[in-house]
């Protein structure tokens, strides 16, 4: 597509409940990034992607936290049993290579209750 | 870990006049992005620098990355209404780190 797409956009979920957020990347970009952004904050590294190869996972906080990219376009974040703190909007960006710039997805804000 | 600082945290100007964001980094960067946000909006690619002392302008936009490569800034000239959101600078070592951001506000 043209863009990065993110879905749902929002999402609500009770605290213990297991959530999925979806990235579909720009077709042809290598490299998939997910980063978490607070209110107020600068967006925080999670993990980064080259095709489906998962290179680094330094920034998921919790063993919570797993993503995945199995045929090296669509991506998936999941988190499992959502606590407060995980309430943050998702972003999800795509590069034509590790160091080029991202283009980043509109989100998904995320509101555990 | 790397860090990444930028000052101020939010600038409010009249429309006209000019703003600066400086950006610090606590390691050397292979380059440097800059990236903007409007609110309610994701952020979006402006430029890279990649050379040490690089200076890019992109119309009212001149960002530099320092000699050193560990700091770079964004200057704005003749801020418009349209320039209001948060400005972000990310460096790269092994993965791109953001900084703090900049909240740039403009009066008309």
């Amino acid at each position: 597509g043209a863009g990065v797409s993110q879905s749902p956009r929002y999402k609500v979920a009770k605290r213990g409940q297991d959530v999925a957020l979806r990235c579909d990347p720009i077709s042809g970009h290598v490299s998939l990034f997910w980063y978490q952004q607070a209110l107020g904050q600068g967006p925080e590294f999670l993990t980064y992607f080259q095709n489906e190869a998962q290179l680094d996972k330094s920034g998921l906080p919790s063993d919570r936290f797993f993503a995945e990219r199995p045929e090296g376009s669509v991506s998936t974040l999941k988190i499992q049993r959502t606590q407060q703190e995980d309430s943050a909007v998702y972003l999800c960006a795509s590069s034509v290579g590790h160091w080029r710039g991202y283009t980043f997805g509109s989100g998904t804000r995320l509101t555990v209750v | 870990g790397q860090q990444v600082m930028q000052i101020p945290q939010y600038q409010h100007v009249q429309e006209g006049e000019d703003f600066t964001t400086y950006c610090n980094s606590s390691t050397t960067l292979s380059n440097i992005q800059w990236y903007k946000q409007r609110p309610g909006g994701h952020p979006v690619f402006l430029i890279q620098l990649v050379k040490s002392g690089e200076v890019k302008k992109q119309k009212r936009l001149t960002f530099q990355f320092g000699e050193a490569k560990k700091n770079s800034s964004l200057h704005i000239t003749a801020t418009q209404t349209t320039d209001v959101g948060t400005y972000f600078c990310s460096g790269a070592t092994n993965k791109l780190i953001f900084g703090t951001g900049t909240l740039l506000a403009v009066q008309p």
